[in-house]
């Protein structure tokens, strides 16, 4: 499985913008990345995936390198609910199996 | 808007002993799915499910671990004997097919005496 390193923890003030980087230089080009949170004690949520093209729904933006060995999800107006895990994942084509690294900590100051 | 429900939300059993814990997938689902995330650790995959055949499993699915579909609601993972290192929050997901988000349960917090 294709690896992902990501910051332990980032912070950022609440109703700014947050990007949370995400490196996978070994990525094949069959593998989507995936972003998915887990809120305290809640379990994880999808939030956002691509392939090659950036991508935005109403939670996100994924921005995706050109050689797509690297990738950043956008949290346009961080707010105190958006304090969690965020977790990149790549997931082969092949596979419908998640593989969760140890994620970014995201705090939300206030 | 639909959600996946799982049951008991705790379950404390001794070891050796067998549980199954349970979950009810959105109701148009076709790809189910179990992982489990021990207190303080990563979330760990264990097993894809998809036309009343496992897809995929992970190391950690051994003997010891079973899948079901008894009906068509429900969606149940068995663990025969139960160890202390069983002790962990399991989470149930299901998507619509298997390449769409998956969407994930609340969890059974397991705890093995």
């Amino acid at each position: 499985d294709a690896k992902t390193t990501q910051p332990n923890s980032m912070e950022s003030n609440e109703e700014e913008p947050v990007h949370l980087p995400c490196n996978h230089s070994t990525i094949s080009g069959t593998d989507y990345i995936h972003w998915y949170r887990q809120l305290p004690s809640q379990g994880p949520e999808y939030v956002i995936h691509g392939l090659t093209s950036n991508v935005n729904n109403r939670m996100a933006s994924l921005a995706i390198a050109e050689d797509r060995k690297s990738s950043t999800l956008i949290l346009h107006r961080a707010t105190l609910r958006d304090a969690a895990v965020y977790y990149c994942i790549l997931r082969h084509d092949s596979s419908y199996k998640l593989i969760f690294g140890s994620g970014t900590r995201l705090l939300v100051r206030p | 808007e639909p959600e996946v429900t799982q049951t008991p939300s705790h379950q404390v059993t001794q070891m050796g002993q067998e549980v199954i814990l349970r979950c009810v997938p959105i109701s148009n689902h076709l790809y189910f799915y179990w992982y489990r995330q021990i207190l303080g650790q990563k979330v760990e995959f264990l097993v894809s499910f998809y036309n009343n055949e496992i897809s995929e499993k992970s190391e950690i699915f051994d003997d010891q671990f079973s899948v079901e579909r008894p009906d068509g609601s429900n969606f149940t993972l068995k663990i025969r004997s139960t160890k202390l290192e069983d002790s962990a929050m399991y989470f149930c997901a299901s998507s619509e097919l298997g390449y769409n988000e998956q969407f994930f349960g609340p969890g059974t917090r397991l705890t093995v005496l």
